[in-house]
């Protein structure tokens, strides 16, 4: 079993529709997680960080995560297709843990 | 926010020549450099860290003597790929922690490497 589960899609949507991503993860240690958006042939980029259980929003994206389900979610409201990449969680054990986990990503497509 | 370069963004080089990926943190003091690859259509896949000054720790089944990882300074760490045969193509992306106070990595745009 991985350390972090992550469905790879794709998953397509129309525009203007909300896109639902998730992970599970085996490790209860896991106190950091992040959300990481990839545009193709590029390097991720941070799109959420969260410490622990509950909600955090940031403009039109939502992470969730509940720590004892071991599962966290991304939400995207009013999608874009610019959103248009693929989607990976992450998660890492201490403040000073630069060790991440990785989900395998989920590919996106956000139809015009 | 934080800028991590990568040089150069795509190389191609023939069967059994070495090749040499730079790593830069262009606005901050990286503590800590990681260096991952990446297969199409899967995840990054880390594997080495390197602290600034010291050896690098690499991640198990990786060869540490095929994938030379030097961090010199704050700013700067470089892999090289030794004696590189078509399996080593791969997208290799390296990031850098330590410019904020938590454990953010920031990531670089990522290498091409094709070997013929």
């Amino acid at each position: 079993q991985k350390e972090v589960e992550q469905d790879p899609g794709p998953l397509s949507v129309p525009e203007g529709a909300i896109v639902s991503l998730n992970c599970t993860y085996s490790n209860s240690a896991f106190q950091y997680f992040m959300w990481y958006r990839q545009y193709s042939r590029k390097g991720p980029e941070l799109l959420m960080y969260t410490y622990s259980s509950g909600n955090k929003e940031d403009g039109r994206f939502t992470a969730q995560v509940d720590k004892s389900s071991k599962y966290i979610s991304l939400f995207i409201r009013d999608s874009q297709p610019s959103d248009s990449a693929t989607y990976l969680c992450a998660m890492s054990e201490g403040p000073n843990d630069y060790k991440l986990s990785f989900g395998a990503g989920t590919t996106v497509t956000v139809r015009a | 926010g934080a800028v991590v370069s990568q040089h150069p963004s795509r190389v191609i080089c023939k069967s059994g020549t070495s090749v040499k990926i730079e790593c830069r943190s262009l606005d901050f003091q990286a503590t800590t450099m990681f260096w991952y690859r990446q297969f199409p259509k899967k995840s990054l896949m880390l594997m080495a860290t390197s602290n600034e000054g010291s050896k690098a720790t690499y991640e198990q089944g990786v060869e540490k003597d095929k994938f030379l990882i030097n961090h010199a300074s704050l700013t700067l760490s470089t892999l090289t790929v030794t004696s590189a045969h078509p399996e080593d193509s791969s997208f290799y992306i390296c990031s850098a922690g330590g410019a904020s106070s938590y454990n953010e990595q920031f990531f670089g745009p990522g290498t091409r490497l094709t070997v013929l």
